[in-house]
């Protein structure tokens, strides 16, 4: 019983293509999240969403653009890729209510590699 | 906007010996704080979290962490490591807010143990 899940696991494209990655999360949770992991190993949330409504978006180029269909789904789709793109990318979701307190949940990751 | 702090970036201990992890935050109000930690090519796993109440809080695998508001510090700690310890913790802190909430990272600090 995976609680978050990406697919894939990893993805090695070239340079100007377009791609997404998936996640979906089976806790029932009404937040979920995107982090980026960079190859020092440090990790930057980029976008959070709240029943389907964008909450956080951080510096992050116009290129990556998020979509929720639904409470359960956040996926990352990323227009013209980029050398610099290529980092793991981590899905997690939370409950908002007392969010503060509840824990996020991470997903196993995709790696991205472009080339 | 909060911080995290980890000092050591590469720590490396003996099967058996004790451990500390160092972590110092900026937050101006009382924060959240959570360890995770990251097994090689896995995702994040929670391993404890301190929200208010006792500043000694227990977690999984063993591990426990003093919150010292004196020092602004949330150290981990574990009395016996095990092989299967090694891997990569974050501390962070979570920031409630109204209609938002985010985890701020550190920059990790990898464990290596010997056998």
């Amino acid at each position: 019983d995976t609680a978050v899940s990406q697919t894939p696991k990893y993805l090695v494209t070239q340079m100007g293509n377009d791609k997404s990655i998936k996640c979906e999360q089976n806790l029932g949770h009404d937040t979920m999240y995107w982090y980026k992991q960079d190859s020092k190993k440090f990790l930057k949330i980029m976008f959070s969403y709240n029943n389907k409504e964008l909450i956080i978006n951080e510096t992050v180029p116009n290129r990556f653009s998020p979509k929720s269909p639904d409470k359960a789904h956040l996926n990352l789709h990323i227009n013209s890729l980029e050398l610099g793109d290529s980092a793991v990318y981590f899905c997690a979701s939370s409950f908002m209510e007392l969010a503060g307190e509840n824990e996020q949940f991470f997903g196993p990751g995709t790696r991205l590699t472009v080339l | 906007a909060q911080s995290v702090t980890q000092p050591d970036i590469h720590i490396t201990v003996s099967e058996g010996a004790s451990l500390e992890l160092r972590c110092n935050y900026s937050y101006g109000a009382t924060p959240y704080l959570f360890w995770y930690v990251q097994s090689p090519g896995q995702g994040l796993q929670l391993l404890l979290k301190y929200f208010s109440g006792d500043t000694l809080v227990q977690g999984i695998k063993g591990f426990e962490a003093e919150f010292k508001r004196s020092q602004s510090s949330f150290n981990l700690r574990k009395p016996s490591v095990h092989w299967s310890d090694a891997a990569e913790y974050f501390c962070a802190v979570g920031a409630p807010g109204a209609g938002s909430y985010q985890l701020t990272f550190g920059k990790g600090t990898k464990l290596s143990v010997i056998p």
